[in-house]
């Protein structure tokens, strides 16, 4: 049974580009959401994705953004990325329903801004 | 806005001693809390889960914790530090209905085990 896979595992941009990271959810799971975690930091919600909307948003700029695809998976865009973007990119996946699921984490995307 | 204190940002323990873990939040209703743990370049590994069935509740790898609604606590304890467990650990709180909820997690406890 796969778990939530990201990719890539590192990446490295400099300052102004833009960044596209990918996830799929753990097998069965339909809600995806978005964590970043910059270093000694605990993660911090960006949003989250259900039924190929956005459900929920945290406080960041719109030069976050997504995507949720009808097999799930989703995508993470940041736009004019600066130096404060770097940091680990979580995504986690859940089932959506009326008891509490825990959302189950990748391993991240590792992003660095020059 | 919900917050989530984990007192102590590094805890040192010699392996076989107890483990606790601080976690305090900030909330008039008792959210959901959850632990994890994240090892070097990994993601968050869930721990346990407080769904309000009990208050004492059992983890993976021997751990537990006590969710105490009039400290507004949700301490991680182990009775015996084990060299795996080195590690950082995490305490969230969630609010929202289902599975539709965000975490806010606190900042993380370096757990280093000494041999």
């Amino acid at each position: 049974d796969a778990g939530v896979t990201q990719s890539p595992t590192h990446l490295i941009k400099t300052r102004g580009q833009q960044v596209t990271l990918r996830c799929s959810p753990k097998s069965g799971h339909d809600t995806v959401s978005w964590y970043q975690q910059a270093l000694g930091q605990g993660p911090q919600f960006i949003f989250q994705y259900y039924e190929e909307e956005e459900r929920q948003r945290g406080n960041f700029p719109d030069r976050f953004s997504g995507h949720q695809f009808p097999n799930y998976s989703s995508e993470l865009n940041v736009n004019a990325l600066l130096l404060g973007d770097s940091a680990l990119y979580l995504c986690a996946s859940s089932l959506a329903g009326s008891s509490l699921q825990p959302q189950h984490f990748g391993d991240g995307t590792r992003l660095s801004i020059l | 806005a919900q917050s989530v204190t984990q007192l102590g940002s590094h805890v040192s323990v010699s392996e076989g001693a107890l483990v606790l873990l601080r976690c305090n939040y900030s909330s008039s209703v008792p959210p959901y809390l959850f632990w994890y743990v994240q090892y070097p370049n990994q993601g968050l590994q869930l721990l346990l889960k407080y769904t309000s069935a009990a208050t004492l509740v059992k983890g993976i790898n021997g751990f537990e914790a006590e969710f105490k609604k009039s400290e507004t606590s949700f301490h991680l304890t182990k009775p015996s530090a084990h060299m795996s467990d080195a590690a950082e650990y995490f305490c969230a709180a969630g609010r929202g209905g289902g599975s539709n909820y965000k975490l806010t997690f606190g900042k993380g406890t370096l757990l280093t085990v000494n041999p």
